[in-house]
């Protein structure tokens, strides 16, 4: 069983357009995150959530916003694409019990091509 | 600040060579610190972990050593193999509400045969 999963693997979208990307973990953790690999490789944090609190870094737009239903999902909406949303996104999951000790787990990445 | 200054690459080396990637870290705080791995096409992966000074992170024959007085957890290993060529990101973790891994650049490597 996959650990933490991520649909889809590639989107190819259009400027302007609105799109989702959908992060499911089957750990039972508490908190999850969404970074932003860039095309040299750089990996940013962009928001981590756990049920009790949303942590932004302030340097994502306000375009992009995390959805979670409950607490194995985090899933990520951005509106109003811009050529520069093209990144690989990945999402992660980690207990909060043990705070900052604990790895995080990695999803295998969505690639996004915004033309 | 938090962040992680790494070793540029790309590293090419051959089969059986010594593998070094520095890694230095400035953290508010006590951090703990990471080395994970990113095969070709697949998401990142713990590697080896550390959580106080002087610890020595292992695993799959690679080695990192928490050095707080100079403020460095370079990864090493004494023979790399083909199966080892994969991007390497050194990372810190801090005691706040986020729990954030914050990243190096990234050290791509290349093992030839």
């Amino acid at each position: 069983d996959t650990a933490v999963s991520q649909t889809p693997k590639y989107l190819v979208t259009q400027m302007g357009n609105d799109k989702s990307i959908k992060c499911e973990q089957n750990l039972g953790h508490d908190t999850m995150y969404w970074y932003k690999q860039d095309s040299k490789k750089f990996l940013k944090i962009m928001f981590s959530y756990n049920n009790k609190e949303l942590i932004i870094n302030e340097t994502v737009p306000n375009r992009f916003s995390p959805k979670s239903p409950d607490k194995a999902h985090l899933n990520l909406h951005i509106n109003s694409l811009e050529l520069g949303d093209s990144a690989v996104y990945f999402c992660a999951s980690s207990p909060t019990s043990g705070g900052h000790y604990n790895e995080q787990f990695f999803g295998p990445g969505t690639r996004l091509t915004v033309l | 600040g938090n962040s992680v200054t790494q070793m540029e690459g790309p590293v090419t080396l051959s089969e059986e060579a010594f593998l070094t990637i520095n890694c230095t870290y400035t953290a508010t705080g006590y951090p703990s610190l990471f080395w994970y791995v990113q095969y070709p096409g697949e998401g990142l992966q713990l590697l080896l972990k550390a959580t106080k000074a002087d610890d020595k992170g292992s695993n799959k024959g690679f080695e990192a050593t928490y050095r707080k007085e100079t403020t460095s957890f370079h990864l090493e290993k004494g023979s790399v193999q083909v199966s080892d060529s994969a991007v390497y990101f050194c990372a810190l973790s801090v005691r706040t509400g986020a729990n954030n891994l914050f990243f190096g650049t990234g050290t791509r490597l290349t093992v030839i045969p």
